[in-house]
């Protein structure tokens, strides 16, 4: 199992681009999260999805999007890159509360500088 | 609304000692699980114990213990013969145990490691 991958590991945006951050995991996990990581800030969620077709909005959301259109993937789409979205950026899966693999599995992250 | 909260910022340990981290958390539910997790400098998110919340004995892994406090709503982390190894942040994290909803995380602790 390759776990939690997400691509790219690193990327820098010009102010106001449009990106994709991508996240797959084959563990056929239900749940499947957004975070971003900045110092001092803690791991902040940004969107989270319990299922494919359904995602809800996480602590800071805004200039975020997310669909899930499959089980394996959970993209984020930044609309319109600002400084303030620098961050390293993390995605997470795990299994139901009522299942076995309740525990979250995190990828690499991704280090994002928009300039 | 579920509430996470790590108290220390930061704390230092003499390598071999033993260094409790605080956790605390505000729910009105009775069956959650928490978790502890490290973020070494290569910014990967590791699974240090986990404690489901119906069990009262404490969880335990290897040099890695908790103390869970359920009725004061407390889950520190207890890490004894501490090793270089040990330096990293660490999260506190929550998650409700019968429904699918988001795992909350404290803002983390910084602990270092004196040789």
């Amino acid at each position: 199992n390759a776990g939690v991958t997400q691509t790219p590991k690193f990327q820098v945006l010009k102010t106001g681009q449009s990106m994709t951050l991508q996240c797959a995991q084959d563990m056929n996990h239900e749940y499947m999260s957004w975070y971003r990581q900045d110092p001092g800030m803690g791991l902040r969620l940004i969107h989270y999805s319990v299922g494919a077709g359904i995602t809800d909005q996480g602590e800071v959301p805004n200039g975020y999007n997310v669909s899930r259109s499959t089980t394996e993937d959970f993209p984020l789409r930044l609309l319109s890159a600002a400084p303030s979205q620098t961050s390293v950026y993390f995605c997470a899966s795990s299994g139901l509360p009522r299942g076995k693999s309740y525990e979250q599995y995190f990828g690499p992250g991704t280090r994002l500088t928009v300039t | 609304a579920q509430t996470v909260t790590q108290s220390q910022p930061e704390m230092s340990v003499q390598e071999a000692e033993t260094v409790t981290l605080s956790c605390t958390y505000d729910t009105s539910e009775s069956d959650y699980y928490l978790f502890w997790y490290k973020q070494p400098p290569s910014r990967q998110m590791i699974l240090v114990i986990r404690q489901e919340a119906y069990k009262q004995q404490n969880a335990t892994e290897n040099r890695f213990s908790v103390n869970f406090q359920k009725a004061a709503k407390s889950f520190s982390l207890k890490i004894s013969d501490s090793q270089l190894g040990d330096a990293a942040m660490y999260f506190c994290a929550y998650r409700i145990a019968d429904r699918d909803d988001k795992i909350i995380f404290g803002k983390g602790t910084r602990l270092h490691i004196l040789p």
